[in-house]
């Protein structure tokens, strides 16, 4: 089975702190791709990444920084967390193709921030 | 038209109900579809795809209406545990990178004894 895991599921940190969320996932796919989801407002994605090293911005990217330096591992970064970046944040992995519409989601990191 | 938008619900139905939920979309290109489950305080997981007018698998069928730029999530005789988010998924529907999806903001439905 497909297996992607974050590395932290709860988080709690103070306003200013940097943030670091990890995933890693075991399949080989190239797509990686980082989400926020709030009630409401669905999932929306932050970035997302097609290739060691690259990386390209989803809808919502202000405040965030991603990292690829491995074809497994897909990093996001919140260099000054703010109150609004409370939210629950999944990892997703896919295989390429334009019109490929299985995501293998990670189990997801709540991260409040005070 | 948002590029993804669903039946807000939620859905409170009967064991054994039938219940269907909508979705639009706003780009016209867009060539398939997909249909994403998801749990209380789970991730959400690949239900249905749906590449040309319809898909059936079971209890569940998902229909594809190109004119109208919609697409339907059917549910037979529901089960308590089909209670859950569905989320409506489409590829590229911003027109633009490889590989995105967007997400509809998901329907919940909740199905009682």
């Amino acid at each position: 089975d497909v297996k992607v895991t974050q590395s932290s599921r709860y988080l709690v940190k103070r306003t200013g702190e940097k943030v670091f969320l990890e995933c890693v996932q075991d399949m080989d796919h190239e797509n990686m791709f980082w989400y926020r989801q709030d009630p409401g407002l669905g999932l929306r994605l932050i970035y997302f990444s097609y290739d060691v090293k690259m990386k390209e911005k989803g809808d919502i990217p202000e405040g965030y920084s991603v990292s690829r330096e491995k074809k497994e591992r897909f990093s996001l970064i919140l260099e000054s967390a703010s109150t609004n970046q409370t939210s629950m944040y999944l990892c997703a992995s896919s295989t390429p193709g334009g019109n490929t519409g299985e995501l293998f989601f990670g189990e997801g990191s709540r991260l409040t921030v005070l | 038209r948002k590029e993804v938008e669903q039946d807000p619900g939620p859905f409170n139905v009967p064991e054994g109900a039938t219940v269907a939920f909508n979705c639009t979309y706003s780009n016209s290109a867009s060539q398939s579809f997909f249909w994403y489950r998801q749990d209380c305080r789970k991730e959400p997981k690949l239900l249905m795809s749906v590449y040309s007018s319809g898909n059936e698998d079971g209890r569940f069928t998902a229909q594809l209406n190109r004119a109208s730029q919609y697409i339907s999530l059917l549910i037979r005789d529901s089960k308590l545990s089909d209670s859950a988010t569905y989320l409506c998924v489409v590829p590229n529907a911003g027109g633009t990178s490889y590989g995105k999806l967007t997400f509809g903001q998901g329907t919940i439905l909740t199905v009682h004894p």
